[in-house]
């Protein structure tokens, strides 16, 4: 079955521009992280949706950092004013109603570059 | 503050050893402890993952030996294959928060020779 997708693969971009990452969940799954892994490191947690709304975004490391996810289903994580220590993997993750051991599936990520 | 540390940062084993890899945390509020596995260019996978009211789970060749006193956990990899070549992570969440984020471990990045 389609696990959880994530667009574009690679994205590179120059300092102080805005970029979107987009994901896809698994069909049907309500809970929707968003986690940050800089290199030789583990994922650093950014923000939680439960359904469409943000039910925790203390991950989050300041306010160039926005995401959304409408209709319960996408999300895009948005970043503005770019500088290059956002360069990382950004990986997102669904799961089905967001419980403790729920099972969180990872997408394969974006690797953003921020020259 | 790193809540989860793990050792080693690397780890090389021949095929058919046994591979350890260990976790300590320092949040006792913490009681969900999940292994994943990532090979690179992709996203972890959960590989297993032990609740602190026991103290060994297995599946497989995969065993998470847990020490709750001393806030310990620990993966066995046994009779280790080359495919088993990957980065592992420990992780940890709590429940209470509203939020089941995962705390991962800095990972360590295991390679099985033949």
């Amino acid at each position: 079955g389609a696990g959880v997708s994530q667009t574009p693969s690679n994205k590179v971009t120059e300092k102080g521009k805005y970029v979107e990452l987009r994901c896809d969940p698994i069909s049907g799954h309500t809970a929707l992280y968003w986690y940050r892994q800089s290199l030789g490191q583990g994922p650093e947690f950014l923000i939680y949706f439960q359904g469409t709304g943000a039910a925790d975004d203390s991950g989050l490391p300041n306010d160039r950092f926005f995401a959304v996810r409408p209709e319960g289903s996408v999300s895009t994580l948005k970043i503005q004013r770019t500088e290059r220590g956002d360069s990382a993997v950004y990986l997102c993750a669904s799961s089905l109603a967001g419980g403790l051991s729920d099972t969180q599936y990872f997408g394969p990520g974006t690797r953003l570059t921020v020259l | 503050q790193q809540q989860v540390k793990q050792s080693p940062q690397s780890l090389i084993v021949q095929k058919g050893g046994i591979s350890i890899i260990n976790c300590a945390y320092e949040n006792t509020a913490f009681d969900y402890f999940p292994w994943y596995q990532q090979f690179p260019g992709k996203g972890p996978a959960l590989l297993i993952a032990i609740r602190p009211d026991v103290s060994e789970k297995k599946e497989g060749r995969f065993t998470i030996s847990f020490n709750k006193s001393a806030k310990q956990f620990s993966l066995h990899i046994m009779d280790s294959q080359p495919g088993d070549s990957a980065t592992y992570f420990c992780a940890a969440s709590k429940s209470g928060a509203g939020s089941y984020q995962l705390t991962f471990g800095k990972g360590t990045k295991l390679s099985v020779i033949p």
